[in-house]
């Protein structure tokens, strides 16, 4: 199973919005709502951001938000703040009964 | 609250086998699957497997079929992850995660280094 392929970084200024895509194929993002990401600072154990696609875990800002089109996810952060400044990672059920994560994308807050 | 605590750090030698543990807290175990990813220094994630704590059951990716064990005890509401034929390239840190939603919490990460 392949990885997911996402942009190795992005980059925004606060208040700005920023989007990091995910891109799958038919086997995996394409076939089911089973997306999720993860935020990564530096030195910490990833924790989850969004799951199925659009959901957000209690307790995270609904500045972050997540889509689907396809066999392409996305998580946009709005009103970027400097504790957004992380590596992000998005995860997708697969049709052989496992799970993929994409390669992460380094989110900078210029 | 919900909390996974994985076990210390490990130095093995190739070939040889580990044995990660994590225990669960602050919630029904048998409720879950507990997931296990790892990292390599500078990398991204990498998807392992899972073990249902309930029935025992795992399913593992096709990379590591053969080579990781996942187990579990109910009784003090830990999991294991148990990796043999260690080589240099699985010098990483390994992470267990509960599965809700996606994977929520993840345990701290235990570092496992392989070198002669």
């Amino acid at each position: 199973q392949s990885a997911l392929t996402q942009p190795p970084s992005v980059s925004g200024s606060p208040g700005q919005s920023v989007t990091i895509s995910c891109s799958g194929t038919s086997s995996d993002i394409g076939s089911y709502n089973r997306v999720s990401w993860y935020q990564q600072p530096p030195g910490t154990a990833p924790k989850l951001v969004i799951y199925d696609v659009t959901y957000r875990p209690s307790g995270v800002p609904d500045r972050f938000s997540g889509s689907k089109s396809g066999n392409t996810a996305s998580l946009t952060i709005s009103g970027l703040q400097a504790e957004d400044e992380a590596d992000y990672y998005c995860s997708s059920y697969t049709i052989t009964s496992t799970w993929v994560f994409g390669g992460g994308t380094e989110l900078t807050v210029l | 609250q919900v909390q996974l605590v994985q076990s210390g750090a490990e130095v093995k030698k190739p070939g040889a086998s580990v044995k990660v543990s994590c225990k669960a807290s602050g919630y029904t175990f048998t409720n879950n699957d507990i997931n296990w990813v790892r990292q390599a220094t500078g990398q991204g994630l990498e998807w392992m497997g899972w073990i249902n704590p309930n029935s025992g059951n795992t399913g593992y990716a096709p990379k590591f079929q053969g080579r990781v064990t996942m187990t579990r005890n109910i009784s003090i509401r830990t999991v294991y992850m148990e990796l043999s034929g260690l080589r240099s390239d699985d010098t990483a840190v390994y992470y267990c995660a509960r599965a809700y939603g996606g994977l929520d919490p993840w345990g701290q990460g235990t570092l496992v280094t392989v070198s002669s």
